[in-house]
């Protein structure tokens, strides 16, 4: 079963871009992934779809300022013109022989 | 659109039991894999279990094997998690989440239930 890593933390100023990144295990590297955005108090929500091509499907409302990308094992999310709202914690996730897999989760502060 | 409603907060005793539920509309319940995610207070997402409402196949995360069930009535669209006797370590927000639609992963998300276990 994969097992997704992530950084604990992140911080930007506002207006700046930030690149989270989530690292499949070995093995896995091939593996399609999600992005979920928790904002504080809130539920999750879904924000794209990215394979380790690098193309990613972003959920309905997904502002234009949140993109993905890949590189190997390693999946991105980047946000640019960073507003105060992205200020949330931010997880991979990923579907292996019919379980989920979540990652720890990167909390982002908005300077 | 896909909605996914689920019951509101609750505050059980040690011990008592508890079901809590999950309403899915806009799309064919029995179609698609809807599960139950964990989160603790300050931590993150653990993923719990699934269930296939058309024929109910269930799958649980070795972590919560055996401490929760998972059911579905897809006659009312509806998805489940129940304890038969919670301990305070229960105490969490549970989400329910369904599968995307081009993505087997999850694609969509619950408001969340929050269970307080406290004598």
């Amino acid at each position: 079963q994969p097992v997704l890593t992530q950084s604990s933390s992140a911080s930007a100023s506002l207006g700046s871009s930030v690149k989270l990144t989530c690292t499949l295990s070995s093995g896995h590297s091939s593996y399609i992934i999600a992005w979920h955005q928790q904002q504080p108090g809130k539920a999750p929500r879904y924000l794209m779809k990215l394979e380790g091509s690098g193309s990613y499907n972003k959920g309905s409302g997904v502002p234009d300022r949140f993109s993905g990308s890949s590189s190997g094992a390693d999946r991105y999310l980047t946000i640019s013109n960073l507003q105060s709202e992205d200020e949330a914690d931010y997880y991979c996730e990923t579907w292996d022989s019919n379980t989920w897999v979540f990652g720890g989760g990167t909390k982002l502060t908005v300077l | 659109e896909v909605q996914l409603v689920q019951s509101g907060a609750e505050v059980k005793k040690p011990g008592e039991s508890l079901k809590i539920s999950c309403k899915g509309s806009g799309y064919s319940f029995t179609s698609y894999w809807i599960g139950w995610v964990r989160q603790m207070p300050g931590k993150g997402l653990e993923w719990m279990g699934i269930i296939y409402p058309g024929d109910s196949d269930t799958r649980y995360s070795p972590s919560f094997q055996g401490q929760v069930t998972i059911s579905a009535d897809k006659s009312i669209s509806t998805a489940y998690l129940q304890w038969s006797s919670l301990k305070a370590s229960d105490t969490a927000m549970y989400y329910c989440a369904r599968q995307g639609y081009s993505y087997s992963g999850v694609g969509y998300w619950g408001q969340g239930t929050l269970v307080t276990v406290s004598s």
